[in-house]
């Protein structure tokens, strides 16, 4: 079965800091989706930003990118000028037929 | 376009009852996927409905079943329900076209409570 790990359950950031989320997974499709959502504290889970398998180009949203290494299966979210409204739950997920989720990593952004 | 919708937002109930939940999908979209979420086992995948048919089922009890609609709309039902079913319910809708491309959009949840 296909596992996903977030090994920091806490991370901290001052306000306009860059910050780096680690995520790893386990499988052996090799086409397959990874993304990472935020869930503030009002719980509605937010698409950050997704990520083909097949695509060696990482992936890039405004302040939030991704370092995908596939041969690792790692797959980290760097927030860059990290803002108020970043402070969240993050939960790296991994999709081929079904969605599995990491534990979650609690994003704290001081000022 | 309007998010996906879930209802009701808050439930109490009782072991041994049963609970209906409902959510409403984002408009034009034929998948929802059904995830349960406590802080001791994080994020669970329940099941997936696409075009009225359960397409993925995730590893759960007998007692969590589902359906889809023609509409999309998609309840879930847990049946005598136990203490440990408390948990925050979540509902995400899709295209659903290729299950490996899709991206899912989350509803705000449902958070249920069992005493």
């Amino acid at each position: 079965a296909q596992t996903v790990t977030q090994s920091q359950p806490e991370m901290s950031v001052q306000e306009a800091e860059t910050v780096t989320l680690s995520c790893t997974y386990d499988t052996s499709e090799s086409d397959y989706y990874l993304f990472w959502y935020k869930q503030p504290p009002s719980r509605q889970m937010i698409l950050v930003i997704r990520q083909e398998a097949y695509k060696q180009q990482n992936a890039t949203e405004n302040r939030f990118s991704v370092n995908f290494q596939k041969a690792a299966k790692s797959f980290s979210l760097k927030i860059s000028d990290s803002q108020l409204g970043d402070a969240a739950m993050y939960f790296c997920a991994y999709k081929d037929n079904d969605m599995r989720f990491g534990a979650g990593t609690r994003l704290t952004v001081k000022p | 376009k309007a998010g996906v919708t879930q209802t009701p937002r808050y439930l109490i109930k009782t072991r041994g009852q049963q609970v209906t939940l409902s959510c409403s999908p984002i408009s034009g979209h034929r998948s929802v996927s059904w995830y349960q979420q406590t802080p001791g086992q994080g994020l669970q995948f329940l099941f997936e409905y696409f075009s009225e048919t359960q397409r993925n089922k995730g590893n759960f009890p007998g007692r969590f079943s589902g359906r889809q609609f023609s509409n999309s709309r998609s309840e879930m039902n847990v049946s005598t329900l136990e203490l440990g079913d408390s948990a925050l319910y979540l509902c995400a809708s899709s295209f659903g076209g290729h299950s490996r491309t899709d991206t899912q959009y989350f509803g705000p949840g449902t958070r249920l409570t069992v005493l």
